[in-house]
């Protein structure tokens, strides 16, 4: 069963650098969302991405984070100057008809 | 916005007992609501959702009923097992295609 596919698992990095975290969504789905939980509490709506364009986006998703789909496969989060409150679990999604699937997330930890 | 709203936060049941966790939502316009089950350290796993036009959906020992008129939908667990145990989360989306916004979450511990 095709799933949605995150690296890296986990990502350490020090405060006031830049992370890119990567997915790569199931094949024919057409939506695709960033999420993030922090430990124990949660899942929180980033950012939707339709048609090579943001559709909806938070107030967590300030200017401090981009997405970018670069290719037909990949779709990106980055995080610059990365700060203490940005460590939680990163979860990209996909969606076709109706349907959100999740990847199995990428853990930040911000030193 | 939509906002949802989901109770309890944590319920702990015995083995062989029924749990029902409970999910308000704000938006009348949302149309497509999924329920989660996420075990510690994993992903959100899709377990079982419902339109809005439908009042009752089943799926073995887990069934989902949404009122509409008063904004909430429930799950509910039969015959609870150990591997119950876990976090679930209820969701709704506002609009179609649109983002899901999903509730708080309910720890659920099953005791043998």
């Amino acid at each position: 069963e095709p799933e949605v596919t995150q690296t890296p698992s986990h990502q350490v990095t020090q405060m006031g650098q830049e992370v890119i975290l990567r997915c790569v969504p199931i094949s024919n789905h057409l939506y695709f969302y960033w999420y993030r939980q922090i430990l124990g509490q949660k899942v929180e709506f980033l950012v939707s991405f339709y048609n090579n364009e943001i559709s909806e986006k938070s107030e967590i998703f300030d200017d401090q984070f981009s997405v970018e789909r670069p290719d037909g496969s990949n779709f990106t989060l980055k995080i610059r100057s990365t700060k203490l409150e940005d460590s939680a679990m990163y979860f990209c999604a996909s969606s076709s008809a109706e349907k959100l699937f999740f990847g199995s997330g990428t853990q930040l930890s911000v030193l | 916005g939509e906002n949802v709203e989901q109770h309890p936060s944590t319920l702990s049941v015995q083995e062989g007992d029924s749990a029902v966790i409970k999910c308000t939502y704000s938006d009348s316009a949302s149309n497509y609501f999924p329920w989660y089950k996420q075990e510690l350290g994993k992903r959100p796993q899709l377990i079982i959702d419902i339109r809005s036009n439908v009042g009752e959906k089943k799926d073995q020992r887990i069934a989902v009923t949404l009122n509409k008129t008063a904004k909430h939908f429930s799950l509910h667990i039969t015959e609870t097992q150990p591997e119950d145990s876990a976090v679930y989360f209820c969701a709704a989306r506002g609009n179609s295609w649109g983002k899901f916004q999903f509730g708080a979450g309910t720890q659920v511990v099953v005791t043998p």
